[in-house]
């Protein structure tokens, strides 16, 4: 079992809906990354988080340390989010995530 | 760009081939790091280094050799590979090890035949 779970694995939207994709782990750590890869390859860092609520644009993450969870939610969706969305722990390394494969249709 | 600059973009190699991978950060970035990414598999660290310093290495085959000349440069050596060893090699930096501003290259996408 890995320590840092992602759900669902692969996900399909329509443009304008909300999506919500969620990581548990089971380490101590001391910060959580949400990160995105585009099909070229690269992945940029969208939030680095250890505590409550952080929001960019029309992305939100939050956290819930006692309860080892993390969500990340896309407001109004379009299909440009589509890419795969990894979920990263800081404990005395970075423990990935397999990722959740998104899908945005017009 | 996203101040990771990774080449070539694409490499095929054969099994007896030698090739060297190459990354770029003019972040001002202390640690350096590899990852490979293979298919339905998290991403998987292979080398560390921090202030140059080789400061881990993950069981990694003796076929994939790191070298880090100066804090900017980072290369991977690679040689008689395998075809399993065909995978995204992704570089990454940050200002200190596992530490704030983690950065990501492009990747390798490298196919041994």
């Amino acid at each position: 079992k890995n320590e840092v779970e992602q759900s669902p694995q692969n996900l399909t939207a329509q443009e304008g809906e909300f999506i919500t994709i969620n990581c548990s782990y089971s380490v101590g750590i001391s910060a959580l990354h949400w990160l995105q890869q585009h099909p070229g390859g690269g992945i940029v860092s969208l939030f680095m988080l250890s505590s409550g609520k952080k929001k960019h644009g029309r992305l939100i993450a939050t956290i819930n340390i006692q309860e080892k969870h993390s969500s990340l939610h896309i407001t109004a969706s379009h299909p440009r989010d589509s890419a795969v969305y990894i979920c990263a722990v800081k404990a005395d390394k970075l423990i990935f995530g397999t990722g959740t494969r998104l899908q945005v249709f017009p | 760009e996203t101040g990771v600059t990774q080449t070539p973009r694409h490499l095929v190699m054969g099994m007896t081939n030698k090739k060297s991978l190459k990354c770029e950060q003019h972040l001002g970035h202390n640690a350096m790091y590899w990852y490979k990414q293979s298919a339905k598999k998290p991403l998987e660290l292979m080398f560390v280094y921090s202030l140059e310093e080789r400061v881990e290495n993950n069981s990694v085959p003796s076929r994939f050799s790191p070298e880090c000349p100066n804090s900017s440069h980072l290369f991977l050596h690679l040689h008689t590979l395998q075809p399993e060893d065909s995978a995204l090699y992704l570089c990454a930096s940050s200002q200190a090890q596992f530490n704030y501003g983690y950065t990501f290259g492009s990747g390798t996408r490298l196919t041994v035949v």
